[in-house]
Formats: C-alpha cells, structure tokens, sequence
C-alpha cells in the first residue's frame, strides 16, 4: 500500500524556517515526481512545489520561489520542504503528494494526510 | 496561469439525486484535467484524471466529462458519503485548483 506521512510541522514566528518531510512507503520512491501541496485555514488547495522523479527537475509556485526548497532523498524514501522567511500568508496545512508517473506533469495521488504550519508571533 | 472557476460554490441536493459540478478554465487545458474530493478533516482523494477515467476504486456514479475549457462532474445518484468538498485541477500548464464545490444535503 502507498503511505505518505508528513512531519515537521509548527508554530513559526515570521522570518523563521521549518523544514517538512513527507515520508514515502509502498512504492520505488526514485520513479515517482513528488509535489507539495498547502491549503490555507478555510481555503482552498494551492500547489507549492514539485520536483521530478531522481529529483532532476524542480518547480516552484511564485509566491514561494527563492524562500522554500524542495529535495528528495533517495536512500530514505522521503521528500523534504525547506521553508525559510516564513510569513503568516504561509499558514496552512501541507500536503505531499505523488504523481503518475517520474514526470509531475500529471495529477496527484495519492496524498499523504498533511502538516499543519503556523506563522504568527 | 490558467485559472480554474468552478460553479456552483454551493450545490444543495437530496441523498439519491444526480449532482453537476462544473469547471472552466481560462484557456484550453485538452483533458489534462483532475477531480478531488475532500472531507472535513481529511486529504484530498482523487476522483478522475484525464478529464473522464475514474481513478482505482472509484465508484461507477463518479463520471467526468469535458475538454479544452469546460468540465463536468455528475454523481448520479448522491448517497450519504458524497456529501463533501470537489475540487478540480488542471496539470496542462503548472498546476492550478478551481475554488472547490461544496455539496451539501438538501
């Protein structure tokens, strides 16, 4: 079975850093393009990142391009999310997610069950 | 960006009846096109992909349809679990989520 766990989640004060992990299960962790995904109190579901599978390619969503890093690390099955100059619009629960294929053009499944970060002083 | 609408925000329906969920895009996405449901207090589950395949274990009263900028989502007949949140998303350029509908019970 296909299990992905997220950890790493927090109270932040603003400009702070948190990294998140997503570990992987059930699956060859190298073949698969993983993304993480945050939605806001309330909100919706805004993609935030995603990286290739053997972690080639990365991409990130503007309002987080140059603050947080996505990597993956092969020998332990587990995707990663470095959050630097953390800011309250970075509330949200995160969820990493897999895709179809080594490639994210694709969509996302299944989804682990979510960190919930909290940036406020 | 392609940006995704979905109407109704709020669809209120009676436990056995047909619900239409819709979804536009700003430009053309082909059928690189998702549906999600979501609980509260649990992750998103994947509904379809590719506009109309229903994902593993989904069951046949989920059928998507549409192409290019316009989505549909029918559940044919609503039973008590399908009360719930729909998303859809669009992997054809980046990765963008419509506002999400809402199915409540009527």
């Amino acid at each position: 079975e296909v299990q992905l766990l997220e950890s790493g989640g927090g109270l932040v004060q603003p400009g702070g850093s948190l990294r998140l992990s997503c570990a992987a299960s059930g699956f060859t962790f190298s073949s698969y393009a993983m993304s993480w995904v945050r939605q806001a109190p309330g909100k919706g579901l805004k993609w935030v990142s995603s990286i290739s599978g053997r972690g080639g390619d990365t991409y990130y969503a503007d309002s987080v391009k140059g603050r947080f890093t996505i990597s993956g690390d092969n020998s332990k099955n587990t995707l990663y999310l470095q959050m630097n100059s953390l800011r309250a619009e970075d509330t949200a629960v995160y969820y990493c997610a897999r895709h179809y294929s080594s490639s994210p053009n694709n969509w996302f499944d299944p989804w682990g069950q979510g960190t919930l970060v909290t940036v406020s002083s | 960006e392609t940006v995704m609408t979905q109407s109704p925000a709020t669809l209120s329906v009676s436990p056995g009846e047909r619900a239409t969920l819709s979804c536009r895009a700003s430009q053309s996405v082909n059928s690189n096109l998702a549906w999600y449901q979501q609980k509260p207090g649990q992750s998103p589950r994947l509904l379809i992909y590719g506009a109309s395949t229903r994902a593993t274990g989904i069951p046949a009263r989920f059928s998507g349809s549409g192409s290019g900028t316009e989505f549909t989502l029918t559940i044919s007949r609503l039973q008590a679990e399908d009360f719930a949140l729909y998303y859809c998303q669009q992997y054809n350029d980046w990765w963008t989520f419509g506002q999400g509908t809402k199915v409540e019970i009527k």
